[in-house]
């Protein structure tokens, strides 16, 4: 069955670095493009970055536009999240998602917690 | 940037009861929108994609329909199990956007 597994979170410093990491298995994740959804406590949910599957395309929301970046290691099953200059308002669960057209499989998420 | 209208942002209901939920796109998105559903912890789970497609393992007492900027996603004879939130989004343009979340509660 389709799994993924994230990992990385934890609590960091305004202005510091800290990567994300989603392990992939029960499908064929070179196929499929992927994304980054995070969800702030108690907020609605935020698209963060998303890659196609030959990391050709990457898009980002502006809020991180310059600091985040995904990527992608297709022989490890394995997306990443490179997230830079990390602010207070960065705080949440990130959630790694297969993309399907739509989102059809979601992460259990990390929580990513930025403060000083 | 497509922002996306949801209401209400919560509903109270019994169980048995049928429950709708509308989300309004500010510009039209042919049929690229989805319906979420959320319990308290958990990630978010896929319930409608294409607007009107149930996904697989999904039960048919939910359904969504619309197209353009107007869609709804409606819940007949309400389960104990649905009792959660419900999040909209358009998968048309980047940025991907999604509605503000209705939370649907036991009255």
């Amino acid at each position: 069955q389709v799994q993924l597994v994230e990992s990385g979170g934890g609590v960091v410093q305004p202005g510091r670095s800290l990567r994300l990491s989603c392990a992939a298995s029960g499908f064929h994740f070179s196929g499929y493009a992927m994304k980054w959804v995070r969800q702030a406590p108690g907020r609605g949910l935020e698209w963060v970055a998303y890659t196609s599957y030959d990391e050709t395309n990457k898009y980002y929301a502006d809020s991180v536009k310059g600091r985040f970046t995904i990527s992608r290691d297709n022989s490890k099953n394995t997306l990443y999240l490179q997230m830079n200059s990390l602010r207070a308002e960065d705080t949440a669960v990130y959630y790694c998602v297969r993309v399907n057209t739509f989102a059809d499989y979601w992460g259990q998420g990390t929580l990513v917690t930025v403060s000083s | 940037d497509i922002q996306m209208t949801q209401s209400p942002s919560s509903v109270s209901a019994s169980v048995g009861d049928r429950v709708t939920i509308t989300c309004r796109a500010s510009q039209p998105i042919n049929s690229w929108l989805a319906w979420y559903q959320q319990k308290p912890g958990k990630a978010p789970k896929l319930v409608i994609y294409a607007a009107s497609t149930l996904q697989s393992g999904v039960p048919s007492r939910f359904s969504g329909s619309g197209f353009g900027t107007d869609f709804t996603l409606t819940i007949t004879s309400l389960q104990p199990e649905d009792f959660a939130t419900y999040f909209c989004q358009q998968a048309n343009h980047f940025p991907l956007t999604f509605g503000g979340g209705t939370k649907v509660e036991i009255k």
